[in-house]
């Protein structure tokens, strides 16, 4: 399985609402990011886990919660979300952090994400 | 402040010729350098990278350049076929900051039949 699978591949909600993303990899890899990509802009990064500890928080709003339960799954709790949050929220791997940057992520296809 | 740079947001070549895709960047700290591709509905996939030790990177249809000097790197695409179609991101990182990817705005690239 050489594979980043994120579910859903999109979902609309009110911004009153709670959802969650999730993404899965069986490739034994230890760190996971969660990067949003705005249209026409470069992917941004939101959050790394590495060996499931929270490594990195790139100052996002406490809307966004991230949760890693185990080294296979990451999830991205969604509360309380503005329109502008509306974009393509990517989940990526790599065997460790270090090597992410080096050796390329594998990136999941992506959940689109509209906040109405 | 945009570290990474790729100032032609589009470029059409025809089947069998050259794709050359630039890059440019401002942090003389980043050692890495990676090259992405991504089709619509899809996650960006990784293509190939270079280290800042050397100046040249090849994978088969693939080569990257770097000219560290400038700034400045390109990936070569030869010969470019149809299906090379696609958005194509340049990104880059620094061990010392924690080596987290930063991504330039990307290049669409057709390669007309």
């Amino acid at each position: 399985d050489t594979e980043v699978t994120q579910t859903p591949k999109h979902l609309v909600m009110g911004m009153t609402n709670k959802k969650s993303l999730k993404c899965e990899q069986h490739m034994g890899h230890r760190a996971m990011y969660w990067y949003k990509q705005k249209a026409k802009k470069p992917p941004e990064l939101m959050f790394v886990y590495s060996y499931e500890k929270l490594s990195i928080n790139e100052s996002v709003p406490s809307r966004f919660s991230p949760e890693c339960p185990n080294s296979s799954l990451l999830n991205l709790h969604l509360h309380a979300l503005q329109p502008e949050d509306s974009a393509l929220y990517l989940c990526a791997s790599s065997q460790v952090f270090f090597a992410g940057s080096r050796y390329g992520y594998t990136f999941g296809s992506g959940t689109r994400l509209t906040v109405v | 402040d945009q570290q990474v740079k790729q100032n032609s947001p589009s470029l059409s070549v025809q089947e069998g010729r050259i794709s050359i895709l630039n890059c440019d960047y401002t942090n003389s700290m980043f050692d890495y350098f990676l090259w992405y591709k991504k089709y619509p509905a899809e996650g960006p996939t990784f293509l190939i990278s270079i280290s800042s030790i050397k100046d040249k990177n090849e994978d088969g249809r693939f080569t990257v350049f770097l000219n560290k000097s400038a700034k400045h790197l390109s990936l070569h695409i030869v010969p470019s076929q149809p299906g090379d179609s696609a958005v194509y991101f340049c990104a880059a990182s620094s061990s010392s900051n924690t080596g987290k990817l930063i991504f330039g705005q990307g290049t669409t690239l057709q390669v007309k039949p």
